[in-house]
């Protein structure tokens, strides 16, 4: 399958800082990328649908000014969580997918972040 | 109502048995759906394909039933490494793949 490579796979920050997380397609061009996040015990829930050279769509209920989306090339999307508070801590997984329509989709590792 | 449901589990199995898990989908207009397998605080990993036609793949068997709106996974002779989280994915609208919430399986010796 396809590989998607997301770094960092785990951080811990204090309240407050900013944290960014890379999403890449390595060996495929990905139009567009997902960027979920899960709670333990939880399903992964989407956050956005961020799409190349254009804004990223939010879904109902996540903070577009908390979580920075850029998707500037067709190879890497990255998530910055802003201002970080405990209740963020969380599982973060980006995934891809090759072309359109309906495909399966390719996931990163995830990041652990943890705000302390 | 969520698009894609659940049982959460766990279901707990020796080894060998057999056990199906069964996954429903609200949004009639979904054009396709995955099992995902992920593992403790890993990422998901994709582990089949649900055709309409079904599909098979060594112990493990999807199926899809339009009608009724749900899709199954079986997994047959079941072994202690099969012991995960199956995910069961809808393609949802605009082709957006939206997840279950996950169903344990825990295989015992």
């Amino acid at each position: 399958g396809a590989v998607v490579s997301q770094h960092p796979s785990w951080v811990i920050c204090k309240s407050g800082t900013s944290v960014k997380i890379e999403c890449r397609s390595l060996d495929f061009q990905a139009t567009t990328m997902f960027w979920y996040r899960q709670f333990p015990k939880q399903s992964l829930m989407l956050m956005a649908t961020s799409n190349e050279g254009s804004k990223a769509t939010y879904e109902q209920g996540v903070e577009k000014d908390k979580f920075l989306i850029n998707h500037a090339s067709l190879t890497l999307s990255t998530l910055t969580v802003t201002s970080a508070h405990p209740e963020d801590s969380s599982f973060y997984i980006c995934s891809a997918r090759i072309g359109q329509g309906a495909a399966e989709a390719f996931f990163g590792q995830g990041t652990r972040l943890t705000v302390v | 109502r969520k698009e894609v449901e659940q049982d959460p589990g766990p279901f707990n199995v020796p080894e060998g048995a057999t056990v199906a898990f069964n996954c429903t989908y609200s949004n009639s207009a979904s054009q396709s759906f995955f099992w995902y397998r992920q593992d403790c605080r890993k990422e998901p990993k994709l582990l089949m394909s649900v055709y309409s036609s079904g599909n098979e793949d060594g112990r493990f068997t999807a199926q899809l039933n339009r009608a009724s709106q749900y899709i199954s996974l079986l997994i047959r002779d079941s072994k202690l490494s099969d012991s995960a989280t199956y995910l069961c994915v809808g393609s949802g609208g605009s082709y957006i793949p939206t997840f279950g919430r996950g169903t344990s399986l825990i295989v015992h010796p």
